[in-house]
Formats: C-alpha cells, sequence, structure tokens
C-alpha cells in the first residue's frame, strides 16, 4: 500500500512563526504535491515537485515555499504564517506524469493565531 | 485555469437511498478520478476512468466517463452511514496536465 506520512496532525502557531510541515512518501513516487483545503474551496494546489530539488508554483504559492533535498520528502514552509493560513493542509504523492493517480496523507490542521 | 464544477454541494439522504452526483469541465479531460475524504482525513482513491463512455464500479459506487468528455458521474447504490463524508472528483486534460480537483460534494447520511 502506498504509505504518505505528514509528520504533523495538529499544530497551533502564532502569528510570524515560521512554520514548517513535513511529508514522506515511501512509494519512490517522482512527483510530490502541497494542497490547502478550505470549506468551499476544495483543493487548491500550493506547489508541486516532479523530482528532487524542482518545484514548480501551484495556484497559491504565495506566503508559502517548499523544499525537497531527498526524492522522499517533500516540505512545505511558512516564512512568517499568517491568520489566513489556518487551514487543512495536504500533502500528495504520484509516479511519472503528472495527471496520474494523486495518494493522501492524512493531512494536518494548522491553526495560527 | 481549468475549472470543475461538482454538484451538488451538500446532500442529506436516508439510509439506503441512492445518490448521484456529478462533475463538470470547462474543457474536454482524458482522466476522471474520484476521491472521497472521511472526516479528519485526508481524501481516498475510489475510481479512476481513463476512457469517454468508461463504467467503472467498486463494490456500491459506480462512476462513468461522460461521451463528451467534459462530465462524469458518481453513483452510490443504497447508502449507509460510514458513506458519510465529502467526494470529490478530479480531472486533467492531457498527461502533462496537473489534476484539477472539484469543490467536493458533502454526503450525510441520516438513519
Amino acid at each position: 500500500d502506498v504509505k504518505v506520512t505528514q509528520s504533523s496532525r495538529y499544530l497551533v502557531k502564532r502569528t510570524g512563526e515560521k512554520v514548517f510541515l513535513e511529508c514522506v512518501q515511501d512509494m519512490d513516487h517522482e512527483n510530490m504535491f502541497w494542497y490547502r483545503q478550505d470549506p468551499g474551496l476544495g483543493l487548491r494546489l500550493i506547489y508541486f515537485s516532479y523530482d528532487v530539488k524542482m518545484k514548480e508554483k501551484g495556484d497559491i504559492p504565495e506566503g508559502y515555499s517548499v523544499s525537497r533535498e531527498k526524492k522522499e520528502r517533500f516540505s512545505l514552509i511558512l516564512e512568517s504564517a499568517s491568520t489566513n493560513q489556518t487551514s487543512m493542509y495536504l500533502c500528495a504523492s504520484s509516479f511519472g506524469g503528472l495527471g496520474n493517480t494523486i495518494y493522501f496523507g492524512e493531512g494536518s490542521w494548522l491553526t495560527v493565531v | 485555469g481549468q475549472q470543475l464544477n461538482q454538484s451538488p454541494q451538500s446532500m442529506f439522504i436516508q439510509e439506503g437511498e441512492d445518490v448521484s452526483m456529478n462533475c463538470t469541465s470547462s474543457s474536454i479531460f482524458n482522466t476522471w478520478l474520484w476521491y472521497k475524504q472521511d472526516p479528519g482525513e485526508g481524501p481516498v482513491l475510489l475510481i479512476a476512468l481513463y476512457k469517454a463512455g468508461e463504467l467503472t464500479s467498486n463494490g456500491r459506487l459506480t462512476a462513468q466517463f461522460g461521451i463528451t468528455r467534459k462530465d462524469s458521474f458518481l453513483n452510490i447504490s443504497a447508502s449507509i452511514p460510514s458513506d458519510v463524508g465529502i467526494y470529490f472528483c478530479a480531472g486533467q486534460p492531457s498527461a502533462a496536465s496537473k489534476l484539477t480537483f472539484g469543490t467536493g460534494t458533502r454526503l450525510q447520511v441520516t438513519l
């Protein structure tokens, strides 16, 4: 079975803090993704990576950065957290072409106060 | 970017009823996927469709890839309480494109 693991399920951070969300997959997938999920807005792509050290902006990259130093690990970074970044964050991975089936982690609930 | 309209936004049904939901795109897609998200969890793939007209079942779930290639449908027969959750469609216009997700259909099942 594909396993995508997000290190933190629930986080509470203060405005202005630097926040790291970590994700690891165990299926040797080339592609990794970070999505944000908000009520009524569905899943919105923040960043994705199709190879180690490669990254591409998604639909809503502002306020975020990412790091992919190893194939299995993809980190989402909030340089200075703001209250409008309170959300559910979902990491995902897939093989090869960008349209291949995406497998999701369990999600990280981030609250910025 | 691509747009997917998913409807209905929410449904309240009684246990045992059948459910239908659909997704429509503004352009032709060559792949449609349906995911379910249980409360507090990440989405899990239910059904994948790769060919226009394709009809695929997974237990009580049946999904179809529309003939026009601009829509897809998901049906759930004889709903049960564990069907509760959010159902997402996702599609892509080509193999080189990213998946686009619908806004989800929230399903509530009452006893």
